[in-house]
């Protein structure tokens, strides 16, 4: 059965940092790019960063460049999101999605404020 | 970065068919933007449907299908069932950037 799970979300005040984690199971995670998606409550999917299979190129979109950092770990499966100066913007669910295979993971949720 | 238009939302009789659109503000939709098709229930985390144009997964129903249509990525659903009422969000990729558009509330009534 395939598996995305992500952790590490939470409440952090504006200016903070939170790392992301998605842990995959069940499918070949080295074969695929992977995404994080997030969805503020009531609005519609944004897409947030991509990162190919063997980690060699990412892109981001323009709302969180020079802020957020994506990256994966083939040995343990599993995809990361490094967020730094976090906004009220920010405050979002973050889903981790294998976009092609057709995986999403059930999200974590972040929350910016003070 | 462009912009990706869908229809904000449609209404479909049971049984009936209706066509979900998916634009982009660059110009026509290509097999080169992969056009994805997405179903989200609220609540829930979205569910794929479609990818690259018309190919479906295992578990896609067969009363949905992908096509371009006139310059546009489309959904069409053909017997539309009470669980199909959902929100459908497309998603287009460009060289190094993919954009969702605003997704289609689809009422079935």
């Amino acid at each position: 059965e395939v598996q995305l799970v992500e952790s590490g979300g939470g409440l952090v005040q504006p200016g903070g940092s939170l790392r992301l984690s998605c842990a995959a199971s069940g499918f070949t995670f080295s074969s695929y790019w992977m995404y994080w998606v997030r969805q503020a409550p009531g609005k519609g999917l944004v897409w947030v960063s991509r990162i190919n299979s063997d980690g060699s190129s990412t892109s981001y979109a323009d709302s969180v460049k020079g802020r957020f950092t994506i990256s994966r770990d083939s040995a343990k499966n599993t995809l990361y999101l490094q967020m730094n100066s976090l906004r009220a913007e920010d405050s979002a669910l973050y889903f981790c999605a294998c976009i092609r295979a057709g995986h999403w993971g059930q999200g974590t949720l972040v929350t910016v404020s003070s | 970065q462009a912009v990706v238009t869908q229809e904000p939302s449609l209404t479909v009789s049971p049984g009936g068919t209706v066509t979900l659109t998916c634009g982009s503000s660059t110009g026509a939709v290509t097999s080169g933007h992969f056009p994805f098709w997405f179903q989200q229930k609220p609540g829930q985390a979205p569910g794929t449907l479609i990818y690259d144009i018309s190919n479906k997964y295992s578990w896609t129903p067969a009363r949905f299908s992908g096509s371009l249509l006139g310059g546009k990525a489309a959904l069409t659903l053909s017997g539309a069932q009470p669980e199909d009422e959902a929100e459908y969000f497309c998603c287009l990729f460009y060289s190094d950037a993919a954009v969702f558009g605003g997704g289609t509330k689809l009422t079935v009534l």
